[in-house]
């Protein structure tokens, strides 16, 4: 696709599961991010890959987040025994090299747990 | 500490006038800069970027003015329309990261 995708649109999890948010990035764009968004609140930055570098997970709120992405392109963020306080918007988005060029968002996942 | 922060957290213009969103950062080594517009619902939209070099950079009905002496960035909106209405924030690049502050939200009546 044109731009960066992110599945599901929409997630309701009862506290205590897992879940796992999907980033397809655009094609060729080396680097990728997650970002979370609190109702009426900026961007929290989460976790960067950037090639084949290790990621920088500096953001990352606990152990219950982790981030992988493979071949270079598909990520996967999961949050493991989810509470309430990680309902949010994630955002993911990419850009060509870094963040020394514009990066491109998706549209978000919207994670409610109840 | 530094941040990005933004000097208005709400907006309002009429409708064919221009907008002046601010927004100041506290790290002078931040060499890159975004303009994002976030309608309800949707991603942050990338409108216009600046690098530490320029003090101006214009696009379709927006510029963005970077005084790196005070720290300070603005985003300008020509002649706004309805569809201008949304939070917009600043991004600043510093090292692997995007900083963004808490946004301004834009209202334009018509």
């Amino acid at each position: 696709g044109a731009g960066v995708s992110q599945s599901p649109s929409n997630k309701v999890t009862e506290k205590g599961k897992d879940v796992e948010l999907r980033c397809d990035p655009i094609s060729g764009h080396t680097a990728l991010y997650w970002y979370r968004q609190s109702l009426g609140q900026g961007l929290e930055f989460l976790i960067y890959f950037q090639g084949n570098s290790a990621p920088d997970k500096s953001g990352l709120p606990s152990d219950r987040f982790s981030a992988e992405r493979t071949g270079g392109s598909v990520s996967t963020l999961t949050i493991q025994r989810t509470q309430q306080e990680d309902s949010a918007v994630y955002l993911c988005a990419s850009s060509l090299l870094g963040s020394k060029t514009e990066a491109f968002f998706g549209q978000g996942t919207r994670l409610t747990v109840v | 500490g530094e941040s990005v922060g933004l000097h208005l957290p709400t907006l309002s213009v009429q409708e064919g006038d221009n907008s002046i969103i601010n927004c100041a950062y506290s790290n002078s080594a931040s060499d890159y800069f975004i303009w994002y517009k976030q309608e309800s619902g949707k991603g942050p939209q990338f409108i216009i970027d600046i690098r530490s070099n320029m003090d101006k950079r214009q696009g379709q009905r927006v510029t963005v003015l970077l005084n790196k002496t005070v720290k300070h960035l603005s985003l300008q909106i020509a002649a706004t329309q309805p569809g201008d209405s949304a939070v917009y924030f600043c991004a600043e690049s510093r090292g692997n990261q995007f900083y963004f502050g808490t946004g301004t939200s834009l209202t334009v009546i018509p």
